[in-house]
């Protein structure tokens, strides 16, 4: 168990719908990453959040959408739902501490599932 | 840009016999390299990390890997594989920047073990 919380463990919604993917960090971590994992495009970096401020972006769709809350957990917002966004989506935290390396911990997993 | 090249898709090897998977990376500045292990149906979990100093590293469940800079490589290895060794293994290169490392993920090693 790596501290690294996500709900719901599946999600299955219909196209043009909208959902959101919960996160919450390990106690302490401060920073959050969302990845998403597919079969065709693997695990791709969507976006990161450190104390509440976005600190990166990856290849994040506009359609996607997320922010960290004062009690650091994170949420991922995915609207306008198509088949190809059917995927299982990680969170992972790290503490990012200032001039050091950064290990990052991840959760289970939300598996989305469009139809 | 960095990049992950795992060159093995699928591994079969039999139960108590030697395992090594290879990862090579791109990375213009000294990389931060990390192997993690998914179970069907899992998240993401760490087994081991490079960051500096000794080329060699030990991990978990009997896990080690070497960085060899000349050669781009993470390979991980293992003595004596055991049944529940079978997994996906990704090798993964942390971009640092801006406070942000994000993490490159290769596609993945599929690893069958036979009793």
């Amino acid at each position: 168990d790596s501290g690294v919380t996500q709900t719901p463990k599946h999600l299955i919604t219909a196209t043009g719908q909208r959902v959101t993917l919960r996160c919450s960090p390990r106690s302490g971590d401060l920073s959050v990453y969302w990845y998403q994992q597919s079969l065709d495009q693997g695990l791709q970096f969507l976006i990161q959040y450190y104390n509440g401020e976005e600190r990166a972006k990856g290849n994040i769709l506009e359609r996607f959408s997320a922010q960290q809350f004062p009690d650091l957990h994170s949420e991922l917002n995915l609207s306008s739902l198509e088949l190809g966004d059917s995927a299982l989506y990680f969170c992972a935290s790290s503490p990012l501490r200032r001039g050091g390396t950064d290990t990052q911990y991840f959760g289970p997993g939300t598996r989305l599932t469009v139809l | 840009a960095q990049s992950v090249t795992q060159p093995d898709i699928h591994i079969t090897v039999s139960e108590g016999a030697s395992l090594e998977l290879r990862c090579n990376y791109s990375y213009g500045a000294t990389p931060y390299l990390f192997w993690y292990v998914q179970s069907p149906g899992q998240g993401l979990q760490l087994l081991l990390k490079y960051f500096s100093g000794d080329t060699l590293v030990q991990g978990i469940k009997g896990f080690e890997a070497e960085f060899k800079r000349s050669q781009s490589s993470f390979n991980l290895r293992k003595p004596s594989v055991h049944w529940s060794d079978a997994a996906e293994y990704f090798c993964a290169v942390g971009a640092s920047g801006a406070g942000s490392y994000q993490l490159t993920f290769g596609k993945g090693t599929k690893l069958s073990v036979i009793p």
